[in-house]
């Protein structure tokens, strides 16, 4: 069964930076696209960022371009969000999620970006 | 990037009758290199992750009713819930993977 765990949620100021993980089993994690999609209280999906198997490939959504990064440990079947320069409008619940079709998601961990 | 537009917000329906929930995208995601439509449908509870229930348009994941179906191709698509049960009261997104992933905006559907 696959199991996704996000962790590193929080309440950070504007301007901060935040650091998700996610801890992945139940599947071959080095064979799987990894993606980041977070929703805002009361709002619809939006997908931030994926990573190619082996980490040699990345995308993101205009918007997060060049204030987030994402990456991932294959030893440690673990993928991350560097969250940097934070803005209000980033509040949201961040969903791991595998798979080039966003097959499976973990619960989310949220993040609340407010002064 | 591909725009998805679910038409219709909100649905309200009997129980035991159909709902059908419709989607179009900005360009078609039909793949002529493998002829498959790279859309997918997903179900969201309250206070729950969504679930994905179709991909590649029309094949149900492993475990959904098969109340749910999936049609449509190139850029028009359909969800249709063929008798509609209590705990299928959700909102539900179709999500297009051609390219880099966009959704809809969801349809809630509610029990009439």
């Amino acid at each position: 069964e696959v199991q996704l765990v996000e962790s590193g949620g929080g309440l950070v100021q504007p301007g901060g930076s935040l650091r998700l993980s996610c801890a992945a089993s139940g599947f071959t994690f080095s064979n799987s696209w990894m993606n980041w999609v977070r929703q805002a209280p009361g709002k619809g999906l939006e997908w931030v960022a994926n990573i190619k198997q082996g980490g040699g490939e990345t995308l993101y959504v205009d918007s997060v371009k060049g204030r987030f990064t994402i990456s991932r440990d294959d030893a440690q079947n673990s993928l991350y969000l560097q969250m940097n320069s934070l803005r209000v409008e980033d509040t949201a619940v961040y969903y791991c999620v595998t798979g080039w079709g966003l097959d499976d998601w973990g619960l989310g961990t949220l993040v609340t970006v407010s002064s | 990037d591909i725009v998805m537009t679910q038409s219709t917000d909100s649905l309200a329906v009997s129980l035991g009758e159909r709902a059908t929930i419709n989607c179009k995208s900005s360009q078609t995601v039909l793949s002529s290199s493998d002829n498959k439509n790279y859309l997918a449908w997903f179900q969201q509870k309250p206070g729950q992750p969504p679930k994905m229930l179709i991909y590649w348009a029309s094949t149900r994941k492993s475990g959904v009713p098969d109340r749910f179906s999936g049609s449509g191709s190139g850029t028009d698509f359909t969800l249709t819930i063929s008798s509609l049960q209590a705990e299928d009261v959700a909102v539900y997104y179709c999500q297009q993977y051609y390219g880099i992933p966009t959704f809809g905006l969801g349809t809630k559907v509610e029990i009439k």
